[in-house]
């Protein structure tokens, strides 16, 4: 089925250590964000990336890293996992504004 | 800053009743709003997507309205079933930004 892939579904990390979620898309839609989910918090977005080649910042940006590896993929880096860093974190991509956006089943990071 | 308000943050209601969802939000300056639907631990389903320019959206049970100017939106759910339980998030593309902004959700139990 078409859509948003991510890898892994579930992840555990001691405080320190580094890990990379992996997120593909095969409907060849130029946009893709990451966010994550908190209880209380709603959604929030930590890095999204217009078009193939750029990335820009979102409201929670700070631990974090992203690459767009190529139209399908963009990638998003713990360099040094914290407690504060547990959530599920979702990617999502939309080929423009108008046409809503997809998202994938998430991925559930937990940093003891 | 755009903010987008749910309410009531959790409803049950008895299997068969017609039900609306609300959201808010406080700059009207947007470009569409979308519905989406999240079951326990999973991902997000988009329901409905309605432009800036467009009154509402159908989709078999579900209507959504959309009246921009005063930053408002409905989510109704005709004949409500146990299947519809979820948590319902609406959420804002900004056309400042170019970023999608989510509500905290209504969380939706239906009773058999």
């Amino acid at each position: 089925n078409a859509g948003v892939t991510q890898t892994p579904k579930f992840q555990v990390l001691k405080t320190g250590q580094s890990m990379t979620l992996q997120c593909a898309q095969d409907m060849n839609h130029n946009s893709m964000y990451w966010y994550r989910q908190d209880p209380g918090m709603g959604l929030r977005l930590i890095y999204y990336s217009a078009s193939e080649g750029t990335t820009d910042k979102g409201e929670v940006p700070n631990g974090y890293n992203v690459s767009r590896l190529n139209k399908r993929e963009f990638s998003l880096r713990l360099e040094s996992a914290a407690p504060s860093q547990t959530s599920v974190y979702f990617c999502a991509s939309s080929t423009g504004a108008y046409y809503g956006y997809t998202f994938g089943s998430g991925t559930r990071l937990t940093v003891v | 800053k755009q903010e987008v308000t749910q309410i009531p943050a959790a409803l049950s209601v008895p299997e068969g009743e017609n039900l609306v969802l609300n959201c808010s939000f406080t700059d009207s300056a947007i470009y569409n709003l979308q519905w989406f639907r999240q079951d326990p631990g999973k991902g997000l389903t988009s329901l409905l997507l309605i432009q800036s320019s467009q009154r509402e959206q159908t989709s078999g049970r579900l209507n959504a309205s959309l009246d921009k100017s005063s930053g408002r939106s409905t989510l109704y759910i005709a004949a409500s079933q146990p299947g519809d339980s979820a948590t319902y998030l609406c959420a804002v593309f900004n056309n400042q930004g170019g970023k999608l902004i989510f509500g905290q959700g209504t969380e939706l139990s239906v009773k058999p």
